[in-house]
């Protein structure tokens, strides 16, 4: 069965440094997703794109983020400043089609700590 | 603003219980519900869904219908396992543009006991 998949599953790094989170998303999938969870707190929804642009964005997405499909398979995430608040674990998440009703499908997380 | 408020954990149960996990949402508008499921070390995998109200989403034994009157979306199962130890999310997704953003509950944790 298709998955999403992330790499790496675990990153440590320092504050003030650029990470960048990676995706694979359903090879078939047009939509892509970036959410967070901070330890303990609910999951977050940061930023979807469609058409290489991004189609809706939250408060969190602000302009430390950045995301990108540099090519036909990948999505990333970019930090470019972290600082320790953005520790948390990242989700991408793809779908087939926009819209409410649409399923969208999780990989497995990128675990972050900001040191 | 649209939130999801679920019921707190732990949830802790024997095999073969009864298992109701609590989710009320507020919504400008006629909101999808989700309940995704999150089983140790893994991503969130969707369990069930309902679009429309008086919709009964239900997968794995799992079931939840869309009471809009209620504004609920309520999660139950008749008979627990231990494999169904997991974190359990109530999410709703809103018509504005494609693309739409989940917004998620706190999650709720499950521990089944055998």
């Amino acid at each position: 069965e298709p998955e999403v998949t992330q790499t790496p599953s675990h990153q440590v790094t320092q504050m003030g440094q650029e990470v960048i989170l990676r995706c694979v998303p359903i090879s078939n999938h047009l939509y892509f997703y970036w959410y967070r969870q901070i330890l303990g707190q609910k999951v977050e929804f940061l930023v979807s794109f469609y058409n290489n642009e991004i189609s809706e964005k939250s408060e969190i997405f602000d302009d430390q983020f950045s995301v990108e499909r540099p090519d036909g398979s990948n999505f990333t995430l970019k930090i470019r400043s972290t600082k320790l608040e953005d520790s948390a674990m990242y989700f991408c998440a793809s779908s087939d089609r926009g819209g409410p009703k649409e399923t969208q499908y999780f990989g497995p997380g990128t675990r972050l700590l900001v040191l | 603003g649209n939130s999801v408020t679920q019921m707190e954990g732990p949830v802790t149960l024997s095999e073969e219980a009864f298992l109701t996990i609590n989710c009320t949402y507020t919504a400008t508008g006629y909101p999808s519900l989700f309940w995704y499921v999150q089983y140790p070390g893994e991503g969130l995998q969707l369990l069930l869904k309902a679009t429309k109200a008086d919709d009964k989403g239900s997968n794995k034994g799992f079931e939840a219908t869309y009471r809009k009157e209620t504004t609920s979306f309520h999660l139950e199962k008749g008979s627990v396992q231990v494999s169904d130890s997991a974190v359990y999310f109530c999410a709703l997704s809103l018509a504005n543009q494609a693309g739409t953003a989940l917004i998620f509950g706190k999650g709720t944790t499950l521990s089944v006991s055998s």
